[in-house]
């Protein structure tokens, strides 16, 4: 089973809806959580960390359920330009020589249609 | 400079050969980090440089594949003997490691784009 699973998709989502997925990690132990934002042949670009409390940044809004271990990512009122893959990054805690091999997802792909 | 950079962006390069590809991490930052992604595929971890810790090796795919960190700073990625299989983009990403419980934020370069024909 791989540490961190996302649903490859593609999620098809008429401009102006809502849509929301999944990110499952198997560490417990794990500390950070972070969406990543990749569009096609470029480097994967920091969208939100995500907080115990959850966070919402604009139309975006990120959760954490730690007793299931997941956390999501919910778009409103999607825009054309959202169309990418959100990767999901997790990372282990402890002492500071754990701070590595951030465990990413292979991503979801999201296709806002007009 | 101001992000991550990476050279060369964009390398062919025959069967065989052996190619290296390097990494300038934002000034400061303490971790180190090298990726690869096929094309349509996720990242794969291939290894982690963190301050004078030793690297976490454990992601590179064969002995073929080598890295190193000068002075805390820049990183060369080696791959020798290229195969065709090797061809993807190789990205690097630092960070700045301030705590065990402290959310860093990864950056990443542009990536070098490598084709092995």
């Amino acid at each position: 089973r791989k540490e961190v699973e996302q649903d490859p998709g593609p999620f098809n989502v008429p401009e102006g809806a809502t849509v929301a997925f999944n990110c499952t990690y198997s560490n417990s132990a794990s500390q950070s959580f972070f969406w990543y934002r990749q569009d096609c042949r470029k480097e994967p670009k920091l969208l939100m960390s995500v907080y115990s409390s959850g966070n919402e940044d604009g139309r975006f809004t990120a959760q954490l359920n730690r007793a299931s271990q997941y956390i999501s990512l919910l778009i409103r009122d999607s825009k054309l330009s959202d169309s990418a893959t959100y990767l999901c990054v997790v990372i282990s805690g402890g002492t500071t020589d754990s701070w590595g091999k951030l465990q990413f997802g292979a991503g979801t792909q999201v296709v806002v249609t007009p | 400079g101001a992000g991550v950079s990476q050279s060369p962006s964009n390398k062919v390069t025959e069967k065989g050969k052996d190619v290296e590809l390097r990494c300038d991490p934002i000034s400061g930052h303490t971790a180190l980090y090298w990726y690869r992604q096929s094309l349509g595929q996720g990242l794969e971890f291939l290894i982690y440089f963190q301050g004078n810790s030793a690297p976490d090796k454990s992601g590179l795919p064969s002995d073929r594949f080598s890295a190193e960190r000068t002075g805390g700073s820049v990183s060369t990625l080696t791959i020798q003997r290229t195969q065709q299989e090797d061809s993807a983009v190789y990205l690097c990403a630092s960070s700045l490691v301030l705590g065990a419980l402290t959310t860093n934020t990864i950056y990443f370069g542009e990536g070098s784009w490598l084709t092995v024909v």
